[in-house]
């Protein structure tokens, strides 16, 4: 089964700095991969998604995800971290299954230091 | 705007009640989730529903039920709320397509106590 794995629980940056999030994946396949983020008292909603047409992927908020496959890594990056950037982020992963649920990584919550 | 709306934000209920926790779309999607949310643990999933009248169970189901009667209506039932239950519930559709994005619900609170 397809499964996701988040470094780090929780992340802390300084307002302007890079902000890393890390996800590696498990799949025997070509997987499709998500990054969503979910903002204090609200849903998730989607930041970008991977569909194998191209490695870097850039998303909304200034975040982009590069997929290595040889790391089999999809890690969530942005050059300047912002005050509004506080929040929980997940990775998810496709299903090969061909019933269209994805699976979840346990989050990483990032905090912004002022 | 799209929109998934989950009925009810909070919700206290004694161990061996019954719980529904209702959800609508407005965008016509076939296919509908229930996950549960708890810190460390991320987002599980309950049960999904790939269209009327259908469904299959998610990860954890156990303790749980559910009724898709409308396409735009999913409703998640637990039938005696144990205290274990208590968490954050998430609703969500999904756009066609295995890259479609899940739209989700600002989510239930549910306290069993």
């Amino acid at each position: 089964a397809q499964s996701v794995t988040q470094l780090g629980s929780h992340v802390s940056v300084s307002e302007g700095a890079l902000v890393l999030l890390r996800c590696n994946y498990s799949s025997s396949v070509p997987p499709y991969l998500f990054w969503y983020v979910q903002y204090p008292n609200q849903g998730l909603q989607l930041l970008l998604k991977y569909t194998s047409a191209a490695t870097l992927v850039k998303g909304i908020n200034g975040f982009e995800a590069e997929f290595k496959k040889s790391e089999t890594s999809f890690h969530l990056t942005k050059p300047s971290a912002h005050m509004s950037d506080a929040a929980e982020y997940f990775c998810a992963v496709e299903s090969n299954f061909g019933n269209e649920k994805l699976t979840f990584g346990t989050g990483t919550r990032l905090t912004i230091i002022p | 705007d799209v929109k998934v709306t989950q009925s009810s934000r909070y919700l206290v209920k004694r161990t061996g009640e019954k719980v529904f926790l209702e959800c609508v779309q407005d965008m016509d999607h076939e296919n509908m989730f229930w996950y549960r949310q708890d810190p460390g643990l991320g987002l599980r999933l309950i049960y999904f529903s790939y269209d009327v009248k259908m469904k299959e169970k998610g990860d954890i189901p156990e303790g749980y039920s559910v009724s898709r009667e409308k396409k735009e209506r999913f409703s998640l039932i637990l039938e005696s709320a144990s205290t274990n239950q208590t968490s954050m519930y998430l609703c969500a559709s999904r756009a066609p397509g295995r890259t479609g994005e899940l739209f989700f619900g600002e989510g239930s609170r549910l306290t069993v106590l």
